[in-house]
């Protein structure tokens, strides 16, 4: 099993809709987890923290479930913008901060 | 404006070359990191540093080397020993060894 599993989609949405990315972890230990934004053959972008109360920031929310080990991101009102790979990342260790990333999750936003 | 820089942003080598990839920081992050991109696959850990003058494995170190002198400098070397070096290579950094990472533009290296 892959310690960080993500859809990889793509998920084809149009504007204004409201989309959610699920994202499983393997490692019950995990203390911190993220959600990066990426954009083709671009570096990956922080976009947010999850954190267990979850949290929101803008059009974006993000809900962790400790005991199903999952995360989510969900996006209202899509934009054009929001087209990019969105990935999943826990942290695999309780030391040393070592981040494991998903494959990412397509998200296509069409006008 | 403080950041992440890698340079060049595109490489190309003949094989059996060595090859160092730059990587400076003007964020006075203690922790800096390498990692590999690969078609269809997350981001893998070839180094990491949590402070200057030390450094550790990450998960695919084989053919790689790193040095830490400076804080600001983390630079990458591929060498001829790395089986398959074409790969988009990201270079990161973080406050502490625990918070969240940030990351360069890459650096794309092609060996032919």
């Amino acid at each position: 099993r892959k310690e960080v599993e993500q859809d990889p989609g793509p998920f084809n949405v149009p504007e204004g809709a409201t989309v959610a990315f699920n994202c499983t972890y393997s490692n019950s230990a995990s203390q911190s987890f993220f959600w990066y934004r990426q954009d083709c053959r671009k570096e990956p972008k922080l976009l947010m923290s999850v954190y267990s109360s979850g949290n929101e920031d803008g059009r974006f929310t993000a809900q962790l479930n400790r005991a199903s080990q999952y995360i989510s991101l969900l996006i209202r009102d899509s934009k054009l913008s929001d087209s990019a790979t969105y990935l999943c990342v826990v942290n695999g260790d309780t030391g040393f901060q070592k981040l494991v990333f998903g494959t990412g999750t397509r998200l296509l936003v069409s006008p | 404006d403080g950041g992440i820089t890698q340079s060049p942003k595109y490489l190309f080598r003949k094989e059996g070359q060595n090859v160092t990839l730059s990587c400076e920081q003007n964020l006075n992050h203690d922790a800096m990191y390498w990692y590999r991109q690969d078609p269809g696959q997350g981001l893998r850990l070839i180094y990491y540093s949590q402070i200057v003058n030390d450094f550790q494995k990450g998960d695919i170190a084989e053919g790689y080397s790193v040095s830490r002198e400076k804080k600001e400098s983390f630079p990458l070397t591929v060498t001829s020993a790395q089986k398959n070096p074409t790969a988009f290579y990201l270079c990161a950094s973080s406050i502490g060894d625990r918070s969240e990472q940030y990351f360069g533009p890459g650096t794309r290296l092609t060996v032919t």
